[in-house]
């Protein structure tokens, strides 16, 4: 069966980055798209961005450009979430989702457990 | 800015029908918004339940459905459970300059 399983909880402080994962398992890696989506304490999810999981094609949301950058290893099915210049305000439980691959629908189906990063100095 | 809005809060009774909608601050929604609807439950990641504005998954259970209604993006539970009690959250695709956003999410009480 398909699963998405990330990394582990992360403490860090103010100004430092942090590298999440999230590894595929069940299916074909390469036929999807994978999106990473957080939510503050108590707050609604956010979309941050997609990578394309066959070509590594990515598109970050407005807010994070510059300080996000998603990447794949298509070679143990695992795609990586950097961010940097973390704030209190980056706390939050961070989440990959699976889209597939297609023109005519855009089916998200898997999620991930989610991470927990929590930013305090 | 984009903003996509959902009602924050609503009641519905064991066995009846409630309606969440899903709204575009850019205009009617569109099956070109491909809208998709996810459940979350307290301390769960959330799960996804429609795809493409009305397609279920293969664990959708057949009282949830998804159209589009009045301009918006609609999610609809018939017959609801106590166990539907949860943040139900709408996504809408905008295209390649800002692919996705998500609605505020709906905090459905069964009362």
């Amino acid at each position: 069966q398909v699963q998405l399983v990330q990394s582990g909880a992360e403490a860090k402080k103010p100004g430092a980055s942090v590298r999440l994962s999230c590894k595929a398992s069940g299916d074909i890696f390469t036929r999807y798209w994978m999106h990473w989506v957080r939510q503050a304490p108590r707050e609604g999810l956010e979309w941050m961005g997609l990578i394309n999981l066959s070509d590594g094609t990515i598109s970050y949301a407005p807010k994070f450009q510059g300080r996000v950058t998603m990447t794949r290893d298509t070679s143990t099915s695992t795609v990586y979430m950097d961010l940097s210049s973390l704030g209190s305000e980056d706390t939050a439980v961070y989440y990959c989702a699976r889209e597939g691959a297609s023109a005519t629908t855009k089916e998200f189906d898997h999620w991930g457990q989610g991470t927990l990063v929590t930013v305090s100095s | 800015q984009t903003v996509v809005t959902q009602e924050p809060s609503l009641t519905v009774s064991p066995g009846g029908t409630v309606t969440l909608t899903c709204a575009s601050s850019s205009g009617a929604v569109t099956s070109g918004y491909f809208a998709n609807w996810f459940q979350q439950k307290p301390g769960q990641a959330p799960r996804s339940l429609i795809y493409s504005t009305s397609n279920k998954h293969s664990w959708t259970p057949a009282r949830f459905s998804g159209s589009l209604l009045g301009g918006k993006a609609a999610l609809t539970l018939s017959g609801v459970q106590p166990e539907d009690e949860a943040d139900y959250y709408c996504l809408l695709y905008y295209g390649n300059a800002l692919p996705w956003v998500f609605g505020g999410g709906t905090k459905l009480t069964v009362l």
